[in-house]
């Protein structure tokens, strides 16, 4: 069955420092992947997606994420942490034909100033 | 655009009432989802339309449950007897394809709180 696995529950990073949410995904046929960003008391934003193409993907806010087939990755860095960065960021992949939205159970990102 | 748009964004209830949620989509798009979120469990997708036909509510926990979208620009989710393990924030969003290939935009969310 398809699943999506993000490792970390939390993180806390520094303001400045550089970010890398993982995320691992299980499924048979071509992906979309997707990251997508939760701030407090507000619905989810898309950050990024991927189907085909490059393998690293550019999005809004400054963020990037790398497909890895190899490793069933799709982690999403971005190389300097701003404090409004601080969200629940959640990893999804499309399955079930592509009529289903499959998404991780999310990392809360603290940024300490 | 206005977005999605959920109402009520907050609703206290006491158990066994009847809940109802609305959401009206982005206008264009074909796709709406309702979702919940709590801290246990994460975000659920509970059911999803296109074009206004229910396609997958394996989501929807029980048949206290029930969905509806009777027209392009419109639909409820109600919750009939509500109890307290409903408690969550129900969001909708709307896409303007398939659930798994296309972006999906959130409204805000309605926070439910069942006593």
């Amino acid at each position: 069955a398809q699943s999506v696995t993000q490792p970390d529950i939390h993180i806390t990073v520094s303001e400045g420092a550089s970010l890398e949410l993982r995320c691992n995904y299980s499924y048979g046929a071509t992906p979309y992947l997707f990251w997508y960003v939760q701030s407090p008391g507000q619905g989810l934003q898309l950050l990024l997606k991927y189907f085909s193409g490059d393998t690293l993907v550019q999005g809004i806010k400054g963020f990037e994420a790398e497909f890895k087939r190899s490793q069933s990755s799709f982690n999403l860095r971005k190389p300097s942490v701003h404090w409004s960065d601080a969200a629940e960021y959640f990893c999804a992949v499309g399955s079930g034909g592509y009529n289903k939205l499959i998404f991780g159970a999310g990392t809360r990102l603290a940024v300490h100033p | 655009d206005a977005g999605v748009i959920q109402s009520p964004r907050h609703e206290v209830t006491e158990m066994g009432q009847e809940v109802t949620l609305r959401c009206k989509p982005i206008s264009g798009h074909n796709s709406l989802f309702w979702y919940r979120q709590t801290m246990m469990r994460g975000l659920e997708l509970l059911i999803y339309f296109n074009n206004n036909v229910p396609i997958d509510d394996s989501g929807m926990p029980e048949d206290r449950f029930s969905a509806k979208m009777p027209n392009a620009s419109f639909s409820t989710l109600k919750i009939q007897p509500s109890e307290p393990r409903d408690s969550a924030v129900y969001f909708c969003a709307s896409s303007l394809g398939l659930a798994g290939t296309h972006e999906q935009f959130f409204g805000p969310g309605t926070r439910l709180t069942v006593l």
